[in-house]
């Protein structure tokens, strides 16, 4: 079946370090890649997508691209601020009622 | 702008109740979802539905059951709640393009 390995966390990073936070997949098929962020007390909400091999995703300065060839989609942001402190969720969908494979998430924290 | 909402951000019941978590989402999406979510679990997926009065079990739906008699809402039952079932409660919906799921606030419940 569909599976979701991430990086487990805690991460911690200083404020306008990089971030990277891997993730890979299993899948049949051609998924949908996504990234979802739950800030503390919250729901999940999406971050980015892709959606076919060598799309690249973005949304507030995050990045991620879709490559087939190693089967990850890793998340990548060039200056991290406080404010980015949350969980990240990578997630799939490979159809079949478009049900969703999520990862365990990682918790980031950035310290001023 | 895309709405799920949740009845309640915050609830607490005694150990034996009988527990109603509702949602509803406002894009006409035909296809929600219900997760708890646990430290250190990630997301379960308990229930989802992919039509009106259409259910399908998750991978945790034991002490679950679900309706769904109208497009917009998705209620969530805990027929009789038990101390196991304190968690963090999610329910999504999902766009049928390309299967990005828009999630509500969530309801913490607390079963005494």
């Amino acid at each position: 079946g569909d599976s979701v390995t991430q990086m487990e966390g805690p991460v911690t990073l200083s404020e306008e370090a990089f971030l990277t936070i891997n993730c890979t997949y299993t899948a049949t098929g051609y998924p949908s890649l996504f990234w979802y962020v739950q800030y503390p007390g919250e729901g999940l909400q999406l971050l980015l997508k892709a959606t076919k091999a060598d799309d690249k995703g973005s949304n507030k300065g995050f990045e991620a691209t879709y490559r087939k060839e190693t089967t990850s989609f890793h998340l990548e942001k060039g200056s991290v601020q406080v404010s980015d402190s949350a969980v990240y969720f990578c997630a799939l969908n490979s159809g079949g009622y478009q049900k969703v494979t999520f990862g365990t998430g990682t918790k980031l924290q950035v310290i001023p | 702008d895309v709405k799920v909402t949740q009845s309640s951000r915050y609830l607490v019941k005694r150990t034996g109740e009988k527990v109603f978590l509702e949602c509803v989402q406002d894009m006409d999406h035909e296809n929600m979802f219900w997760y708890r979510q646990d430290p250190g679990l990630g997301l379960r997926l308990i229930y989802f539905s992919y039509d009106v009065k259409m259910k399908e079990k998750g991978d945790i739906p034991e002490g679950y059951s679900v309706s769904r008699e109208k497009k917009e809402r998705f209620s969530l039952i805990l027929e009789s709640a038990s101390t196991n079932q304190t968690s963090m409660y999610l329910c999504a919906s999902i766009s049928p393009r390309y299967g990005e799921q828009y999630f509500g606030p969530g309801t913490r419940l607390t079963v005494t």
